[in-house]
């Protein structure tokens, strides 16, 4: 009964380099969401997805961030390019069902460093 | 938009005092969440509230919605209670849960 799975724990990247963050939400779950903790900041939404679908992307930055949530495997959050402003970690919930008013069971997390 | 307050920031605390952190926000919500996170740790979720109060163990959630106001209490702390306490609302226009600051929480036995 595994929980929401997410890998690398920890990803190391050279500025210029890209940075693949991956999420496989719990059994059942088809909803995904991604957010981002900066160092001594709190937690920020970035994506909401559905299988193939990206639903509200208003937490995004504009530029060399993308998500995917395919019809089969993980969701993958895409940062092309990072920058040391992109170190930071990130952390991805899943969710049954759609509504605002349903649990959101989280990951451990990617904490991404960027050299 | 909504603006998610939490207080206090830092809060250290013997062994065995009742624990309160205060949450409040300024929009109508569909539900506010109080979640845990240990120092490079994961994110487990304590509870989910819309109305009233839940209680789990040695936690207990309550929401007012008249006053848009949720307190977060521990009752005969431990010091594997320290942890960051963070409240989050979900609804208010937004699809994500909008997050508070946290609460550094310190036991001292």
């Amino acid at each position: 009964n595994a929980g929401v799975m997410q890998n690398p724990r920890h990803l190391v990247r050279r500025r210029g380099q890209e940075a693949r963050l991956r999420c496989s939400p719990m059994k059942g779950h088809s909803h995904v969401y991604w957010y981002r903790q900066l160092p001594e900041e709190g937690l920020k939404f970035m994506v909401y997805l559905q299988k193939e679908n990206i639903i509200d992307e208003s937490g995004m930055p504009k530029e060399r961030f993308s998500a995917e949530f395919p019809k089969e495997g993980p969701s993958i959050l895409r940062i092309q390019q990072v920058v040391r402003g992109d170190s930071a970690a990130y952390f991805c919930a899943s969710s049954l069902r759609t509504g605002r008013d349903q649990p959101q069971h989280f990951g451990d997390g990617t904490r991404l460093s960027i050299l | 938009k909504n603006e998610v307050e939490q207080s206090p920031q830092n809060l250290t605390a013997q062994e065995g005092e009742f624990i309160t952190i205060n949450c409040s926000y300024s929009v109508g919500i569909s539900a506010l969440h109080w979640l845990q996170q240990h120092p490079g740790g994961g994110i487990v979720s304590l509870f989910m509230l819309s109305s009233g109060k839940k209680k789990h163990g040695r936690l207990i959630a309550t929401i007012n919605i008249q006053e848009k106001h949720s307190s977060l209490h521990i009752t005969a702390s431990h010091p594997r209670d320290s942890a960051v306490y963070i409240c989050a609302a979900s609804g208010g226009g937004a699809d994500g849960l909008t997050f508070g600051k946290g609460t550094h929480l310190i036991i001292q036995p």
